[in-house]
């Protein structure tokens, strides 16, 4: 089986612009989370989408937003970009039926914020 | 809340050397479950282990090794004749039942094999 995929792998944006990040999870997976990975913060949970729900979200503002598709491809987007938002973005699926699925992480989108 | 301490930022040994990790994690729930990832310098994630709080048996697969003790609420991982291929940043993370596939991630520990 594939793996997950993410595209973009490497973005350079500026201040101010807004960014979509896309994920295809592995074929089955329903579920599909995203993650910020940051120096100062580490890994963080932004939010997790099932069968095109968001099923949880994290301590994020309202800039970040997700989408899952009925194929289970989900993109993130974060609007008006700050430098903070600099940080490597990783997607993971899982099967998700049960809630507590073993997440499988994709290589991640490296953004820099400009 | 869920909170996962890994207290070691940076470990360097040399190759053939044995080295072990250090998980302690804070949860309320009683059934929770427990990872391990390997995040090689390309970045992505790699699943090493999954446990579960009702199994406290110890895990050997290869050179990895995994020590889960609920009394001291550790889930430690330990590297047997390290390899300079074991050179990574390792993360323990942590989950509850409920619903959602949220992990809650220690802050990691870099781990250098120096040939």
């Amino acid at each position: 089986k594939a793996g997950v995929t993410q595209t973009p792998r490497y973005l350079i944006k500026t201040r101010g612009q807004q960014v979509t990040l896309s994920c295809s999870p592995i074929s089955g997976h329903r579920s599909v989370s995203w993650y910020q990975q940051t120096p100062g913060q580490g890994l963080q949970f932004l939010f997790e989408y099932f069968s095109e729900t968001q099923r949880n979200k994290g301590n994020f503002p309202g800039r970040f937003s997700g989408r899952q598709f009925s194929n289970s491809r989900s993109e993130m987007n974060v609007s008006t970009l700050e430098l903070g938002d600099s940080a490597l973005y990783l997607c993971a699926s899982s099967a998700g039926t049960s809630g507590t699925e073993t997440q499988y992480f994709g290589p991640g989108t490296r953004l820099l914020v400009l | 809340a869920q909170k996962v301490t890994q207290a070691q930022t940076e470990i360097s040994v040399v190759e053939k050397e044995d080295v072990t990790l250090d998980c302690v994690y804070e949860t309320r729930d009683t059934t929770y479950y427990l990872f391990w990832y390997k995040q090689p310098p390309s970045g992505e994630l790699v699943f090493l282990i999954r446990r579960n709080s009702f199994d406290e048996q110890n895990e050997i697969s290869g050179r990895y090794s995994w020590n889960f003790q609920k009394s001291t609420s550790s889930f430690n991982f330990t590297i047997t004749a390290s390899q300079v291929v074991d050179s990574a940043v390792y993360f323990c993370a942590l989950s509850h039942q409920g619903g959602s596939e949220k992990l809650v991630f220690g802050k990691g520990t870099k781990l250098t094999v120096n040939p």
